[in-house]
């Protein structure tokens, strides 16, 4: 297994302005992934985190409001822009790890609660 | 399409009783992923298991069981002998070789001592 990190851990943010989640795993990782859990709900996925290409995002989540970083093949960042009280939320990032017996199972990290006024 | 159907939004049980969580999913893949997740009130997601669509073989992991039957659409988990520690939500997921996740809504067992 591996460890997955994300920080913050939680945050209480102001209506309109903008929070960037990091996620840092400590072992090699073929894909990256960001999904949102809103307030009693499942999961949704936002995007597949590409290593030096943009993301891509699933139907309903764009660009501009939720961009996606992966400078490197460990770490991705997720930012939650021009926020609003719908996005509270808590955000977790996935990976799939490298290793034969390993591909096709995400494993998630903590996550980050993040409530906006 | 694919779907995620977890019928029982919560279930409420006495410790050291069995209980079966059910989940029926729906693809058109014939190489597909089926998993299990456990989310205890701290909020993180722990995998339990992952199936893949060409292995029906049953499985047990200590007080856990997986029952998975392709002619049903069925993968079921059975915790034996719950415990208090067994409270929390659980998710049924699935995948195809795309890696994207589709999650039913999940269903929230409560184990009361």
């Amino acid at each position: 297994s591996a460890v997955i990190s994300q920080k913050p851990s939680r945050d209480i943010c102001q209506r309109g302005t903008s929070l960037t989640i990091q996620c840092q795993v400590d072992s090699q990782v073929t894909m990256m992934f960001w999904y949102r859990q809103q307030p009693g709900q499942s999961l949704t996925l936002i995007a597949t985190a590409n290593q030096g290409s943009e993301a891509t995002y699933e139907s309903g989540f764009v660009i501009d409001k939720f961009p996606i970083s992966r400078p490197n093949l460990t770490f991705s960042t997720l930012t939650v822009s021009n926020m609003s009280p719908e996005d509270s939320s808590i955000y977790l990032c996935s990976v799939e790890l490298a290793g034969p017996t390993l591909r096709e199972t995400q494993y998630f990290g903590p996550g980050t609660r993040l409530l906006v006024l | 399409a694919q779907k995620v159907t977890q019928a029982q939004t919560e279930i409420s049980v006495v410790e050291k009783e069995d209980v079966t969580l059910d989940c029926v999913y729906e693809t058109r893949d014939t190489t597909y992923y089926l998993f299990w997740y456990k989310q205890p009130p701290s909020g993180e997601l722990v995998f339990l298991i992952r199936r893949n669509s060409f292995d029906e073989q049953n499985e047990i992991s200590g007080r856990y069981s997986w029952n998975f039957q392709k002619s049903t659409s069925s993968f079921n988990f059975t915790i034996t002998a719950s415990q208090v520690v067994d409270s929390a939500v659980y998710f049924c997921a699935l995948s195809n070789q795309g890696g994207k996740l589709i999650f039913g809504q999940g269903t929230e067992l409560s184990v009361k001592p």
